[in-house]
C-alpha cells in the first residue's frame, strides 16, 4: 500500500538539462516536502508546500524550484542540472498541524553527468 | 538548523534493548520530540513522539527527562531488522516543517 510515490527510482541526466522530479501522495495531505540526502550530511530540506500553489524555502533551495498545482502532486525542478546536484531526493507528505507522521517516498537517486 | 545532538553511531547486540540518546537542551515548552528511522535504501519512517510524559507504542518507548533537555528511544528487543539511522527531531506541532539532523547509525550485532 504505497502512499507516497516518486516517479523514478533512478535517473541520469546531463549537466545543463532541466530536470523534473515528480511526487504524488494519495492521503489528501496538505503538506508536502522535498529533501535531499547526501553521505555525512543527513536529510536537508529543499522546499516545503503547505497548500496548493503555496511554497516555502527550506534550508537549501538554491538551484531548485517547485510546483504544486494540485494537492496530491509536488514537483521539484532543477532548472539547469549541475553535478553537485547528484544526490538522493526524498519526497514526503503530512497532514497539517496535527500529530501525524510524515510519510516518505522511496527516493529518487539522481546522477548528473 | 537541527536542534538536537545525537551520537553518530552505536552498536547493540541482537535481543538486547537498544537505548538511543538525544540531547535537546534548547527545547521550548511547546516543542515535541519525534523519532524517525531510515532503513537502508528506504525513506524515513515515523516511530514515536512525546511532549513530557513517557510514551510507548508497538515499536518503541520514549523516555523524556523531567527537564526535557534530553530523551532516550528504547527498542526493547533489538533485531537485525532494526539496523538503521535513527533521527531525533524537535518541532512545534503548528510548525509543519520537519528538520532532520544527522541521526545515529544503529548497528545490531548478531
Amino acid at each position: 500500500d504505497v502512499k507516497v510515490t516518486q516517479s523514478s527510482r533512478y535517473l541520469v541526466k546531463r549537466t545543463g538539462e532541466k530536470v523534473f522530479l515528480e511526487c504524488v501522495q494519495d492521503m489528501d495531505h496538505e503538506n508536502m516536502f522535498w529533501y535531499r540526502q547526501d553521505p555525512g550530511l543527513g536529510l536537508r530540506l529543499i522546499y516545503f508546500s503547505y497548500d496548493v500553489k503555496m511554497k516555502e524555502k527550506g534550508d537549501i533551495p538554491e538551484g531548485y524550484s517547485v510546483s504544486r498545482e494540485k494537492k496530491e502532486r509536488f514537483s521539484l525542478i532543477l532548472e539547469s542540472a549541475s553535478t553537485n546536484q547528484t544526490s538522493m531526493y526524498l519526497c514526503a507528505s503530512s497532514a497539517r498541524g496535527r500529530h501525524t507522521e510524515a510519510f516518505f517516498g522511496q527516493g529518487t537517486r539522481l546522477t548528473v553527468v | 538548523d537541527a536542534k538536537t545532538t545525537q551520537p553518530p553511531s552505536m552498536d547493540c547486540a541482537e535481543g538486547r534493548a537498544a537505548n538511543l540518546p538525544c540531547n535537546h537542551s534548547t527545547i521550548s515548552g511547546n516543542e515535541y520530540v519525534y523519532w524517525y528511522r531510515q532503513i537502508h535504501s528506504q525513506g524515513p519512517q515515523y516511530i514515536i513522539h512525546g511532549l513530557k510524559n513517557n510514551e510507548t507504542n508497538e515499536m518503541a518507548s520514549l523516555i523524556i527527562t523531567e527537564d526535557r533537555k534530553s530523551s532516550t528511544l528504547i527498542l526493547p528487543h533489538a533485531t537485525l531488522r532494526d539496523t538503521a539511522v535513527y533521527y531525533c527531531i524537535v518541532r512545534v506541532v503548528k510548525d509543519d516543517k520537519i528538520i532532520f539532523g544527522k541521526g545515529t547509525r544503529l548497528h545490531i550485532l548478531p
